[in-house]
């Protein structure tokens, strides 16, 4: 198993441009989600699904969107970019709802100037 | 507010002491608590977790952890260090115990000296 992929690794964007960051996952995980990392704030949850169609926000939703359409896909899409989001970001997923392990991908570091 | 503190930005143990890196939440109810592990350019593993039953929970690489009640801490704790054990260590809370909005602490860099 690759367990939870994320690409890309680095991201150089413009205020105000769109992109999207992929996170898949091969374990057939029901529970994925998004956070960020910031410098002396630790990881705060950006958005979360607990399967295939549902997606919910999490603590600093405002500024990206996510959907899930396949068990194994959670993109995440940042819709115009400011420099506040300059941030790294990571992708994780979990079993079932008891599991409470989550597994995190490698990560992407955006950078927004 | 739902919370998770971890007093120490850095913590400096050498190579076969013992090491404890500190953590303590302020949640209502009884909370779900976690430790994780984050080496350099990596993304986060889990390293153990307590649910309920006994206070002592035991993780991966010879961690473990305490979790007391009265005093709403986590520590972890490892009786011989490692220099490879030299990482980011955050604590998390599930304060709603239900899926997995976890709170993260601020972390803590353990360095191991040899």
């Amino acid at each position: 198993n690759a367990g939870v992929t994320q690409t890309p690794k680095f991201q150089v964007l413009k205020t105000g441009q769109s992109m999207t960051l992929q996170c898949a996952q091969d374990m057939n995980h029901e529970y994925m989600s998004w956070y960020r990392q910031d410098p002396g704030m630790g990881l705060r949850l950006i958005h979360y699904s607990v399967g295939a169609g549902i997606t919910d926000q999490g603590e600093v939703p405002n500024g990206y969107n996510v959907s899930r359409s396949t068990t194994e896909d959670f993109p995440l899409r940042l819709l115009s970019a400011a420099p506040s989001q300059t941030s790294v970001y990571f992708c994780a997923s979990s079993r079932s709802l008891d599991s409470y392990e989550q597994y995190f991908g490698p990560g992407t570091r955006l950078t927004v100037t | 507010a739902q919370s998770v503190a971890q007093p120490e930005d850095q913590v400096n143990v050498a190579e076969g002491n013992p090491l404890t890196v500190k953590c303590t939440y302020s949640v209502s109810g009884n909370p779900y608590l976690f430790w994780y592990v984050q080496y350099p350019n990596r993304g986060l593993q889990f390293l153990l977790k307590y649910i309920t039953g006994d206070n002592l929970v035991k993780g991966s690489y010879g961690f473990e952890a305490e979790f007391n009640k009265s005093q709403t801490s986590f520590h972890l704790k490892k009786p011989s260090a490692l220099v490879s054990d030299s990482a980011l260590y955050f604590c998390a809370v599930n304060p709603q115990r239900s899926f997995q909005k976890l709170v993260f602490g601020t972390g803590t860099r353990l360095l191991v000296s040899p």
